[in-house]
């Protein structure tokens, strides 16, 4: 199957730095990729959706300018996290999905500990 | 999109089947049922999906009924690192917005 990477596998910041987050596809070209958080022994929860060459979509409820998303080519789309703060550790996973297929690859996610 | 609902945990032993049925009454035509697995700390990993009727790869098979409202993913001889969360999602995975929405999956914990 496709493959998704994500880089860094695991930060740790002081309260108030903002932390970038990678994720590339590999092997496939994706004009959509999804961000996630996903909180200890809780679901997945849908951030916001990167389009390739265009603004992000985001989801109710999460902040556009404290997650700064940019979706530079069909292969990278990254995630800012700006300011951060404790509340802001959590599991961070992208996920993206060739068009002429039907299933979302994910990548290994992103843990994110702010101090 | 539509709303799933499935176990919260289910216990099973080496070398057993394993069945988790995944509600979804508000399924939509153009929705497809699809799981996922996911190990602590990683990204959940495609295991398989449909439509309807059955499907079979080479690790699972999903059975759906002719009303497409539930879905059942089978685990054939289970092993222990197949201890895991399994979620239930639908969606229409081909139109250009293909985000799903996750529920809180199923806990399955494979005992020796």
């Amino acid at each position: 199957g496709a493959v998704v990477s994500q880089h860094p596998s695991r930060v740790i910041c002081k309260s108030g730095t903002s932390v970038k987050i990678e994720c590339r596809s590999l092997d496939f070209q994706a004009t959509t990729m999804f961000w996630y958080r996903q909180f200890p022994k809780q679901s997945l929860m849908l951030m916001a959706t990167s389009n390739e060459g265009s603004k992000a979509t985001y989801e109710q409820g999460v902040e556009k300018d404290k997650f700064l998303i940019n979706h530079a080519s069909l292969t990278l789309s990254t995630l800012t996290v700006t300011s951060a703060h404790p509340e802001d550790s959590s599991f961070y996973i992208c996920s993206a999905g060739p068009t002429s297929a039907n299933e979302q690859f994910f990548g290994p996610g992103t843990r994110l500990t702010v101090l | 999109l539509a709303k799933t609902t499935q176990p919260i945990s289910m216990d099973s032993y080496e070398g057993q089947e394993v069945n988790i049925t995944c509600s979804h009454n508000n399924i939509a035509t153009n929705d497809y049922i699809t799981w996922y697995q996911q190990f602590p700390s990683q990204g959940p990993r495609f295991i398989i999906q449909g439509y309807k009727t059955k499907v079979t790869n080479e690790v699972a098979s999903l059975f759906i009924p002719a009303d497409r409202k539930s879905s059942t993913l089978s685990l054939p001889r289970v092993s222990l690192s197949d201890t895991a969360v399994y979620y239930c999602l639908v969606g229409d995975p081909t139109g250009n917005n293909r985000k799903l929405i996750w529920g809180l999956g199923t806990s399955l914990a494979v005992n020796p």
